[in-house]
């Protein structure tokens, strides 16, 4: 069981908007910030959004996350078919004194 | 740019210790945390634990019993040990490294372990 809940699974069709949410408590998500990860097939993870809502460089501004309360959201825009991968969710969680991951949401795109 | 590869066996038998080594290149390890992370066959992401270049690390508390992570920056490496290994602990082992706000903004292609006799 992971410590930050994520829906398994989500979908859209291309063009669409698509959010993934992350939900978690006041020692994790309400205390400290959010990053998420795309996990393209058979790859490692790559860094999407640090700090909330902040994108690395290089990363397309129709990936934008936000932060209220004890969840987050990670929202696509203009869903395009490379976009097919596994997201996950992470942060620190104060009770735990450590890093704790959401259980990844596989984003199929129709 | 900073590039990380793991090393090690692909094969650990059951009660034995897992050891692998992460080889940072493209940058030095100061000033950085540098962590471990780990995902099993169809499933989510786990934290092992991180390591600061001068040493001083932090656990995930499941796995604190069995884990040790060191670092020698004269070779640009750090290491993972995780000792009496069952199933369980078959998965993909990743390297990375800490950025802004915790953030994990460089990663290792991953190795797969899997523990069996």
């Amino acid at each position: 069981q992971s410590v930050l809940t994520q829906p398994p699974s989500a979908s859209g069709t291309p063009g669409q908007r698509v959010t993934i949410s992350c939900s978690g408590s006041s020692s994790n998500i309400g205390s400290n910030t959010v990053n998420w990860y795309q996990q393209l097939p058979g790859t490692a993870p790559k860094l999407l959004i640090y700090s909330n809502n902040q994108r690395p460089s290089g990363v397309p501004d129709r990936f934008s996350g936000s932060k209220s309360g004890t969840s987050a959201s990670l929202a696509i825009s203009g869903l395009q078919s490379e976009d097919e991968a596994d997201y996950h969710c992470a942060g620190w969680d104060d009770s735990l004194n450590g890093r704790v991951f959401g259980g990844g949401t596989k984003l199929t795109v129709l | 740019q900073v590039q990380l590869q793991e090393s090690g066996p692909g094969l650990v038998k059951p009660s034995e210790t897992l050891s692998l080594t992460c080889t940072v290149s493209g940058g030095s390890m100061s000033s950085n945390y540098w962590s471990w992370i780990r995902q099993p066959p169809g499933k989510g992401l786990e934290w092992i634990g991180y390591i600061h270049y001068s040493g001083s690390t932090n656990y995930n508390p499941s796995l604190r019993s069995r884990i040790t992570i060191s670092v020698d920056t004269s070779k640009n490496q750090f290491s993972l040990k995780l000792s009496s290994v069952t199933a369980a602990d078959t998965a993909v082992y990743y390297c990375a490294r800490e950025g802004l706000s915790g953030s994990l903004d460089y990663w290792g292609q991953g190795i797969l372990v899997t523990v069996s006799s």
